[in-house]
């Protein structure tokens, strides 16, 4: 079975760092893209970036480069999303997302089943 | 960067009534585009691909087409389980941008 299974949910305080994490099972890792995609409490989805862990080539959302991290580790089939200070407005579910086709940018058919990150003093 | 946008907002319709989302693209993405559907505290669940192939399992009353800029998500007759918010996205050129998405409940 094609499964994304992610770190738990985080409560941090602000300015501090953070790196959370989508395992993948059931296919080849190195042969898909992934996603990272944000969604505030109450709000739309909203897409951050993605990499394709076979080369590291990674691409990020205007409105995300400089703000968060995404990487890959192939040797444990899991890609990571981090952020060095994490801000109160960086609250939300974080999902990671595959393409349906490998190798192509493609609709997300498998998700993650989220990580709540809740950054607060 | 491609904006999608979506109509209505929000809608409310009584069970069995056809229902149109629209989502609008501010530059041409050919049929490279993908509805989702996500309950309540659930995750987003992939309903149709390039623009009108519906995703494996996906009920058929859920249909898509349009090409270019403008596209259309219809439910042929709105069931209880359909109570969700559906978002339309562009996978044509990063920033694989999402729409604001529609909300659709039960009158």
């Amino acid at each position: 079975e094609v499964q994304l299974v992610q770190s738990g949910a985080e409560v941090k305080k602000p300015g501090e760092s953070l790196k959370i994490s989508c395992k993948a099972s059931g296919y080849s890792f190195t042969n898909y893209w992934i996603a990272w995609v944000r969604q505030m409490p109450g709000k739309g989805l909203e897409w951050l970036g993605i990499i394709y862990p076979g080369d590291a080539d990674t691409r990020y959302s205007p409105s995300f480069q400089g703000q968060v991290t995404i990487s890959a580790d192939k040797s444990i089939n899991t890609a990571y999303l981090q952020w060095r200070s994490l801000r109160a407005s960086d609250t939300a579910m974080y999902y990671c997302a595959r393409p349906r086709l490998s190798g192509a940018f493609h609709a997300f058919d498998v998700w993650g089943q989220g990580t709540m990150v809740t950054v607060s003093s | 960067d491609i904006q999608m946008t979506q109509s209505p907002s929000s809608l409310s319709a009584s069970v069995g009534d056809r229902v149109t989302i629209t989502c609008r693209a501010s530059q041409a993405i050919s049929n490279y585009l993908a509805w989702y559907q996500q309950k309540p505290g659930k995750v987003p669940k992939l309903l149709i691909y390039a623009a009108s192939t519906l995703q494996s399992g996906v009920p058929s009353r859920f249909s898509g087409s349009g090409s270019g800029t403008d596209f259309t998500l219809t439910i042929s007759s709105l069931q209880p389980e359909d109570v969700a918010t559906y978002y339309c996205q562009n996978y044509n050129s990063a920033p694989f941008t999402f729409g604001p998405g529609t909300k659709v409940d039960i009158k």
